[in-house]
């Protein structure tokens, strides 16, 4: 079955530097993935989302880019402020069980 | 519109008990997934419902279940609790349940079995 990994657990930036989480999934024949936000005492914020016959998509302050050749996404936010402190998951469609898998998340953590 | 709406939101229950949680989907919504939230184990699927029938299960065991209701409302059971079952519940509810659907998370219930 497929299996979503997060590269770091915990990422500090200085405030108003850009962030890039990190990503990586298993299964070659995934075709949706997600990214969102967890602030704390709240659940997940859908942020933005991308399909396999994409490389790039853009949303507000966010970029979403797939590398499907070595099956990794990443989520980059510009100018990184306060209230992007939050754990930040992925979500990849496993194909096979029609079923969500998120990744452990990172939490982003931002420095004044 | 309101949101996904969880009751309650804090729970403490002792080992061997159960524990019953209620999730009130966005209006409109007929879907209505649930996870479980570790820190360890992040995320895990628990079970979907749609239209009142059970449309997909994870790998969890039987003391794990769950309905829905004609208005689209869900529960889920925990029975024989175990140290292991503290988590955070959340559930998510979309339109219709489709893979490429947003889904749309409630705040969650916290509980904490002693």
């Amino acid at each position: 079955g497929e299996s979503v990994g997060l590269h770091l657990p915990t990422l500090s930036v200085q405030e108003g530097d850009n962030s890039i989480i990190n990503c990586a999934y298993s299964n070659s024949a995934s075709d949706y993935f997600i990214w969102y936000k967890q602030e704390s005492g709240k659940g997940p914020q859908f942020i933005i989302d991308i399909r396999s016959n994409m490389d790039k998509r853009q949303g507000q302050r966010v970029t979403v880019l797939l590398n499907k050749t070595v099956k990794h996404l990443s989520l980059q936010i510009a100018a990184t402020q306060p209230g992007d402190s939050a754990v930040y998951f992925c979500a990849v469609i496993d194909s096979g069980t029609y079923k969500y898998i998120f990744g452990t998340g990172t939490r982003l953590k931002v420095l004044a | 519109k309101a949101g996904v709406t969880q009751t309650p939101r804090y729970l403490i229950k002792t080992r061997g008990q159960q524990v019953t949680l209620s999730c009130s989907p966005i209006s409109g919504h007929r879907s209505v997934s649930w996870y479980q939230q570790t820190p360890g184990q992040g995320l895990q699927f628990l079970f979907e419902y749609f239209s009142e029938t059970q449309r997909n299960k994870g790998n969890f065991p039987g003391r794990f279940s769950g309905r829905q209701f004609s208005n689209s409302r869900s529960e889920m059971n925990v029975s024989t609790l175990e140290l292991g079952d503290s988590a955070l519940y959340l559930c998510a509810s979309s339109v219709a349940g489709g893979l490429r659907e947003t889904q749309y998370f409630g705040p969650g219930t916290r509980l904490l079995v002693l």
